[in-house]
């Protein structure tokens, strides 16, 4: 079964601190892996997007990492801000029937804290 | 703006009560997505278009849901008869269809609760 599992379900920091999210998948064929961003009650923004042949994606302070050997991805905050504090999906591509569809995740709901 | 809209932000109907959203996606998008999301949990495909064509529905949308993009611009979403079930937010995405990632755009969603 296709399925995208994120780890931890949510996660509270200090602002100006570090934080890691992970994503598994067990989705094949696989074309490429997401991360988006979405604040409350708003749509989800695209933060990476990186193809099976790519390891690492940065935009900004956030930084992913794709392992398609293991079908594990990560996402790196850097120097986190208030308005970090959002949900992190992460979104799989992948082809089934005759077409691509993207599997996402049910998110990791970070807050960070003054 | 020239991002995805949807209107409208929030709607709130009570049970039986047809309801129908828009979507009106980035100029010259020729694909078109619907998901829904539930509180907790990640967006799920309920159907997509190219240009006027719905190509794919999900088992998700039972006969009570129908979609429509009659010139392949805008698209709208109703939903007959409602169910608490129901309640959810409602996206909208579209894309190019071309690049190697065929990124999708969203929309802020309409957030529906039905009573």
């Amino acid at each position: 079964k296709n399925q995208v599992e994120q780890s931890p379900q949510s996660l509270i920091i200090l602002e100006g601190k570090n934080c890691t999210l992970q994503c598994n998948y067990t989705v094949s064929p696989f074309s490429n892996l997401r991360w988006y961003k979405q604040d409350t009650g708003r749509g989800p923004v695209s933060l990476t997007i990186m193809t099976f042949s790519e390891n690492t994606k940065s935009n900004g302070r956030y930084t992913a990492t794709l392992d398609a050997d293991t079908k594990q991805s990560s996402l790196h905050i850097t120097a986190s801000q208030l308005s970090d504090s959002a949900s992190y999906i992460c979104v799989v591509s992948g082809r089934m029937d005759s077409s691509y569809k993207l599997i996402f995740g049910s998110g990791t709901r970070l807050l960070v804290r003054p | 703006d020239t991002g995805v809209s949807q209107n409208p932000r929030h709607k709130i109907t009570k049970r039986g009560q047809n309801v129908t959203f828009r979507c009106d996606p980035i100029s010259e998008h020729n694909r078109l997505y619907w998901y829904r999301q539930t509180l907790g949990q990640g967006p799920e495909f309920l159907t997509y278009f190219q240009n006027e064509a719905q190509l794919e529905k999900s088992r998700l949308l039972s006969d009570r849901f129908s979609a429509e993009r009659p010139k392949g611009s805008f698209s709208t979403l109703e939903i007959q008869r409602t169910e608490q079930g129901d309640s959810a937010m409602y996206l909208c995405a579209s894309s190019s269809g071309t690049g190697i990632y065929n990124e999708q755009f969203f929309g802020p969603g309409t957030r529906l609760t039905v009573l």
